[in-house]
């Protein structure tokens, strides 16, 4: 068990729809990132929050957004979907912004299975 | 840009040694790291080395780091059907703020 729950585990949609997905990380850790994972695209990187604050963008599409809060957890948000989101969303949290001796490592949560159909 | 690549499949057979290959781009890498990802689960953090080590072993793991050709690759000993998982290569950048950037991951086969 890393430590980080996401859910939901699995949801089955329709395209045009709107769905959030929650992520909840270990216990003290400041930084959220989001991957989505796809067969044809392997694992890209989304986005990363810092204790609130986005911190780095990646291949995240306009239709997507996603928010930290307070409490430090995040959503993930999709918007107006596509066949082509269905994949496996991943988030991961780690201890810090990387600083000092932190080796960075990266704790993974199970992922939610989206199948837009 | 930060670029990690890797190759999609291997295969090998049970007992044999695995080597699983990664290239990156980017030469100001602190950490790069070796996640294994098991049917069904999460990425897991498996071994990392840090960027000023040529070497590091880790029972049957050995991971080789090649800075001037930024290669780095994982050896995986007497592989076993336990072994079979998809590998992700990932760098660490640190400016700042710290970005991990992976590879699309090399699927491992083991046949018995």
């Amino acid at each position: 068990d890393s430590g980080v729950t996401q859910t939901p585990k699995h949801l089955i949609t329709a395209t045009g729809q709107r769905v959030t997905l929650r992520c909840s990380p270990r216990s003290g850790d400041l930084s959220v990132y989001w991957y989505q994972q796809s067969l044809d695209q392997g694992l890209q990187f989304l986005i990363q929050y810092y204790n609130g604050e986005e911190r780095a963008k990646g291949n995240i599409l306009e239709r997507f957004s996603a928010q930290q809060f307070p409490d430090l957890h995040s959503e993930l948000n999709l918007s107006s979907l596509e066949l082509g989101d269905s994949a496996l969303y991943f988030c991961a949290s780690s201890r810090s912004l990387g600083r000092g001796t932190n080796t960075g490592e990266l704790f993974f949560g199970e992922g939610s299975r989206l199948t837009v159909l | 840009g930060e670029d990690v690549e890797q190759s999609l499949f291997l295969s090998v057979r049970e007992g044999d040694s695995s080597v699983i290959n990664c290239t990156y781009t980017d030469s100001s890498s602190t950490y790069l790291y070796w996640y294994k990802q098991e049917p069904g689960a999460g990425l897991q953090l498996l071994t990392y080395i840090f960027s000023n080590m040529d070497m590091k072993q880790d029972q049957r793991l050995t991971v080789l780091l090649n800075k001037k050709d930024k290669h780095l690759s994982l050896r995986i000993a007497d592989t076993q059907t336990g072994d079979s998982a998809i590998y992700f290569c990932a760098e660490s950048i640190r400016r700042g703020y710290q970005k991990v950037t992976f590879g699309i991951g090399t699927k491992l086969q083991v046949i018995p």
